[in-house]
């Protein structure tokens, strides 16, 4: 079983739609981050969480550190956030960074 | 301020070759690390560099190697190539090597070993 889980592992999404990507891990963590990847292969850091909640723009995301879950929520989707989101957590016991396998999203006009 | 650099951009091998990456971070980071994207496998970390000292390494085979100068400027070399080595190698750096802190990922050199 991986250490990082993420899921749903595609979505397709009509334009202006709510999404959710969950991300779910086993091991102790420092810091959850959250990352973009769009074709190409560019990564862009979007959130780094220890706890609560971030927003930026239309962009949410949450961490239960207790449960051990993350989620990454989109408003109000467009074709520009066609991407692939991908949860990677710091920590386990070489306190190096571990990643999903990441969440490709569609977001179709 | 630029963001980082990596150089080349993409690279073409042959089995049993070796190669050097380069990555320059951003201005005043010191912390650089290397990562490995392949379909198969994902992202996978391969070192962390701080301070020219190598901080952490991910399970990878000793043929995978690098260093980081005083400038902060970082290398990897992968001795004797194999097949599965090709992929994306993505450098990223930061300003320490706090946990909390962001990372900014370059551009990402593209490896194809034939």
């Amino acid at each position: 079983k991986n250490e990082v889980e993420q899921s749903p592992q595609n979505l397709t999404a009509q334009e202006g739609e709510f999404i959710t990507i969950n991300c779910s891990y086993s091991v102790g963590i420092s810091a959850l981050h959250w990352l973009q990847q769009h074709p190409g292969g560019g990564i862009v850091s979007l959130f780094m969480l220890s706890s609560g909640k971030k927003k930026h723009g239309r962009l949410i995301a949450t961490i239960n550190i207790q449960e051990k879950h993350s989620s990454l929520h989109i408003t109000a989707s467009h074709p520009r956030d066609s991407a692939v989101y991908i949860c990677a957590v710091r920590g386990g016991a070489t306190n190096k960074l571990i990643f999903g396998t990441g969440t490709l999203l569609a977001v179709q006009p | 301020k630029a963001g980082v650099t990596q150089t080349p951009r993409y690279l073409i091998k042959t089995r049993g070759q070796q190669v050097t990456l380069s990555c320059s971070p951003i201005s005043g980071h010191r912390s650089v690390s290397w990562y490995q994207q392949t379909p198969g496998q994902g992202l996978q970390f391969l070192f962390e560099y701080f301070s020219e000292t190598q901080r952490n390494k991910g399970n990878f085979p000793g043929r995978f190697s690098g260093r980081q100068f005083s400038n902060s400027r970082s290398e990897m070399n992968v001795s004797t190539l194999e097949l599965g080595d090709s992929a994306l190698y993505l450098c990223a750096s930061s300003a320490n090597r706090l946990e909390e802190e962001t990372q900014y990922f370059g551009p990402g050199t593209r490896l194809l070993v034939l």
